[in-house]
Order: structure tokens, then C-alpha cells, then sequence
């Protein structure tokens, strides 16, 4: 089945810096690459998605980037605040339901 | 009700004992599904429904077992909880449609002791 690796699993940033958080995924079938956040004590939320017939997708001050080839795919945040803070989850899949997340990635932006 | 909700929030469970946890949703959707949440390892998929009256395995489903009688229902059901199972556990739907956001319940906390 799928595996999803997430890096890094905290990341500490300046208010105001950009964040990045990578992931690679072992299936070359799965087309579809949701990120998730959640806050704290919260349920995931669905913050932007890719499918793999596009290679980038941008939201106001977040980005998603993906590279089939290289079976990887990247969450860009850009001028980071306080409330970005919460941890972000990658998730890949093919099926509706297979979908395999990432370990998540513990974001704090410092204000 | 409003999205997809669950219960109990938390929950205390003696180990051996059998525990139910409750999800409904009304969205009409026809994919659901259960995960664990454990610090490090992410969210791993128990179970899952693709339509009412059929479910499946998922990644972690030993120890646990789901029904799907009619759409807005899914209920994850541990026979006798052990003290591994302590996790949080989200319930989660999806239109089930192709490849779609899959909305999240608030998540139970359950500890076995």
C-alpha cells in the first residue's frame, strides 16, 4: 500500500517568515494530495489539495507544489502568523478509500 | 446537527471491557470511515464504508469492527479494549463520489487502563 513520509516534524519559524513542509509518497498511483491542518484539541481541516494533473495550486498565502516524477509534494506558507500555528498533515491516495497520511508536522510561528 | 458528529467526546474504558463509539453525519455522504490519531504516526485508517450496507479494512482494523445499517450512521465498536487502543479517534466522511476533502468529526479520546 501507499506510504507517506512528512519532514520535518517541527518546524519554529519568525512571524512573518515562510514555512515549508515536504512529503514523498511510494504509489505512483495516487492522483489526489489533500494537506490538512488541525489546531489544537481540533478535528483536521482541509486547507488546499492537488490533483496530480497539476503541478502547482496556490491559496492567498499558501502553495502546494507537486512533482509526479519525483513522488513528492510541498505545503509553501508565506508571511506566517501566530494563528498558522497547528499541526499540518500530508495525505496521499488513489481510492476514495485509501487515503494514507503523513506522520504530521508541528508548526509554531513565533510572534 | 451540523457536518458529522461523534460520541463520546472522551472516555475512560477498564481494559477487557467493549466500547462503542458513535459517529453520525448528515451531509448525505456516502464514504465513511474511522481513524486513530498517535503522536508520530499520524492518522491511520481502521475501517471504512463506501455506501450504506458494505465496509472494509483499512491499515489498523484488528480489534475493532464497523457497521453501516443506513448512510448517516457508523459506529466503531472495540470488543474488548486493550490498552494499545488508547488513541484519539476521528470519524470522517466524504461525498464518496471520486477523490474529495473528507470532513472530521470532533474526535473521542479514549483511554484504556
Amino acid at each position: 500500500g501507499e506510504n507517506v513520509e512528512q519532514h520535518p516534524s517541527t518546524l519554529s519559524v519568525q512571524e512573518g517568515d515562510s514555512a515549508v513542509i515536504k512529503c514523498t509518497y511510494s504509489d505512483s498511483a495516487s492522483n489526489y494530495f489533500p494537506w490538512y491542518k488541525q489546531e489544537l484539541g481540533k478535528r483536521p481541516q482541509l486547507i488546499i489539495d492537488i490533483r496530480s494533473n497539476v503541478g502547482e495550486k496556490k491559496d492567498q498565502r499558501i502553495a502546494v507544489t507537486l512533482n509526479k516524477t519525483a513522488k513528492h509534494f510541498s505545503l509553501h506558507i508565506t508571511e506566517t502568523q501566530p494563528e498558522d500555528s497547528a499541526v499540518y498533515f500530508c495525505a496521499a491516495s488513489w481510492k476514495v478509500n485509501d487515503m494514507r497520511f503523513g506522520a504530521g508536522t508541528r508548526l509554531t510561528v513565533k510572534p | 446537527i451540523a457536518g458529522i458528529t461523534q460520541a463520546p467526546t472522551s472516555q475512560i474504558l477498564a481494559a477487557g471491557r467493549r466500547m462503542t463509539l458513535r459517529c453520525t453525519q448528515d451531509m448525505r455522504h456516502n464514504a465513511m470511515y474511522w481513524y486513530r490519531q498517535d503522536l508520530g504516526l499520524g492518522l491511520r485508517l481502521i475501517h471504512y464504508s463506501n455506501t450504506a450496507g458494505t465496509t472494509g479494512k483499512g491499515e489498523v482494523p484488528d480489534g475493532y469492527s464497523v457497521s453501516r445499517a443506513n448512510t448517516d450512521d457508523f459506529p466503531l465498536t472495540l470488543a474488548s479494549a486493550v490498552p494499545s487502543q488508547t488513541s484519539v479517534y476521528f470519524c470522517a466522511s466524504s461525498p464518496g463520489t471520486g477523490l474529495t476533502e473528507a470532513f472530521f468529526g470532533q474526535g473521542t479520546r479514549l483511554t484504556v487502563v
